[in-house]
């Protein structure tokens, strides 16, 4: 199975950060990978597919990039309802989540 | 309006089967290009793909899990089962259920899009 690594596994930031996170995959994924947000007791959303798609309905706040083996979530500007745990997943082959990241007050 | 709900015992008994059920509506499981995946989350821990099955029936199973776990589907009642054996209290987790807009065979050519509400399972004697 690929192995997605995704760093770091928690930040802290404050209101009007600019945020970046992580995932390498331990081999090429093309772009097939997307972006997940999570909050407590609820179910992921997406927010990034393709590795840069923005989802519909998404803040444009949030982008996406990278190809092949690294990739990034930026959130340009934090905002109080983005304190959330991001995972990113690839879908090459069996798909597989990265080990998540908290993003803190 | 596309929902998926997960359904089935919050607890179970460690060496039991556990037996889950997806319930979906706004969507047809024989769309042809339409997956429904399993995927769960121990408590305060990652998320996990377990399984996903295809509109043409194709399924595919964690390796790690893979003599443990079978995916069906039910197209009449918009219905997808998981299977889990010999449940043991590493279990214990939040399973989910959800769309994939594109799955072929064995592959999915996209990512999850709608999700359940999720179940949380307890293995516990």
């Amino acid at each position: 199975d690929i192995q997605m690594t995704q760093s770091p596994s928690s930040l802290s930031a404050s209101v009007g950060d600019r945020v970046t996170i992580t995932c390498r995959a331990s081999q090429g994924i093309r772009d097939d990978l997307g972006w997940y947000q999570q909050k407590p007791g609820k179910a992921p959303t997406r927010l990034i597919y393709g590795a840069s798609t923005l989802q519909s309905g998404v803040p444009s706040r949030f982008s996406g990039s990278g190809f092949g083996t690294e990739f990034t979530l930026t959130i340009s500007s934090l905002q109080p309802e983005d304190f959330a745990t991001y995972y990113c997943l690839q879908h090459t082959t069996y798909p597989t989540f990265g080990q998540g990241t908290k993003v803190e007050i | 309006q596309v929902t998926l709900k997960e359904s089935g015992p919050v607890l179970v008994k460690p060496t039991e089967t556990l037996t889950l059920t997806c319930t979906v509506s706004g969507f047809s499981l024989s769309d042809a290009r339409v997956g429904v995946s399993w995927i769960r989350q121990p408590p305060g821990k990652a998320l996990e793909w377990l399984a996903h099955i295809s509109s043409n029936d194709g399924k595919s199973y964690r390796t790690s899990l893979k003599t443990r776990l079978t995916i069906s589907k039910d197209t009449s009642k918009s219905q997808v089962v998981l299977t889990m054996t010999n449940m043991d209290p590493v279990d214990t987790a939040t399973y989910f259920c959800a769309r994939i807009p594109y799955c072929r065979n064995t592959i999915c050519y996209d990512l999850p899009d709608f999700w359940g509400q999720g179940i949380l399972v307890t293995v516990s004697s």
